[in-house]
């Protein structure tokens, strides 16, 4: 089954901790990605990827890191996490071709207290 | 000004009527739309692509007017599943595959 698979899918931790959201795609897509959704402010993309070695800042980059190793990985790291990043995090997947839609995964949430 | 700006609403209504969302979007260079649909605390799942032309599916019906920078999608015979929220998404390729999400139209449909 074709799909985007996130981990964890939640997690409570206290600010500071290093912590990794891993984002895995089975559909050998190139185009990668991370998005923050607050309410009443949608979806803000952190970061992309547009192919391995290859990653670039999205809005709302500041207190995130990413690495494109493999093409089905696209991991989402916070080096020293702090409240404001307490969220719900979608990992999406494309082709890189015109009017190919995004697929995402099912969520995190990340709560940092 | 929101790259990308919808009607927050709620759209309360029963079942059975036509419900229109409209979206406008600032970037002329857009060139790919979609809606999508996310159900409460769940992933944002495509609905329909958005094309010139115009294009139905079903009970929906999206529109796209380049010049007046706005999309529409009708949705016809409302059912009570189909209440969740629609986002409008416009893609410009000048950023990569970068998708620019609106905040999203909320729709009840009720019995």
């Amino acid at each position: 089954e074709a799909q985007v698979t996130q981990n964890p899918r939640y997690l409570i931790t206290v600010t500071g901790k290093k912590l990794t959201v891993t984002c895995s795609q089975n559909m050998n897509h190139e185009y990668m990605s991370w998005y923050r959704q607050d309410p009443g402010l949608g979806l803000r993309q952190i970061y992309y990827s547009m192919n391995v070695e290859v990653t670039d800042k999205g809005d709302v980059p500041e207190g995130y890191k990413v690495s494109r190793k493999e093409k089905r990985n696209f991991p989402l790291i916070l080096e020293s996490p702090s409240p404001n990043q307490t969220s719900l995090y979608f990992c999406a997947s494309s082709l890189v071709r015109e009017n190919q839609p995004q697929h995402f995964g099912d969520g995190t949430r990340l709560s940092i207290l | 000004r929101k790259e990308v700006e919808q009607d927050p609403g709620p759209f309360n209504v029963p079942e059975g009527a036509t419900v229109a969302f409209n979206c406008t979007y600032s970037n002329s260079a857009s060139q790919s739309f979609f809606w999508y649909r996310q159900d409460c605390r769940k992933e944002p799942k495509l609905l329909m692509s958005v094309y010139s032309s115009g294009n139905e599916d079903g009970r929906f019906t999206a529109q796209l007017n380049r010049a007046s920078q706005y999309i529409s999608l009708l949705i016809r015979d409302s059912k009570l599943s189909d209440s969740a929220t629609y986002l409008c998404v416009v893609n410009n390729r000048e950023y990569g595959n970068k998708l620019v999400f609106g905040a999203g139209t909320i729709l009840r449909v009720k019995s």
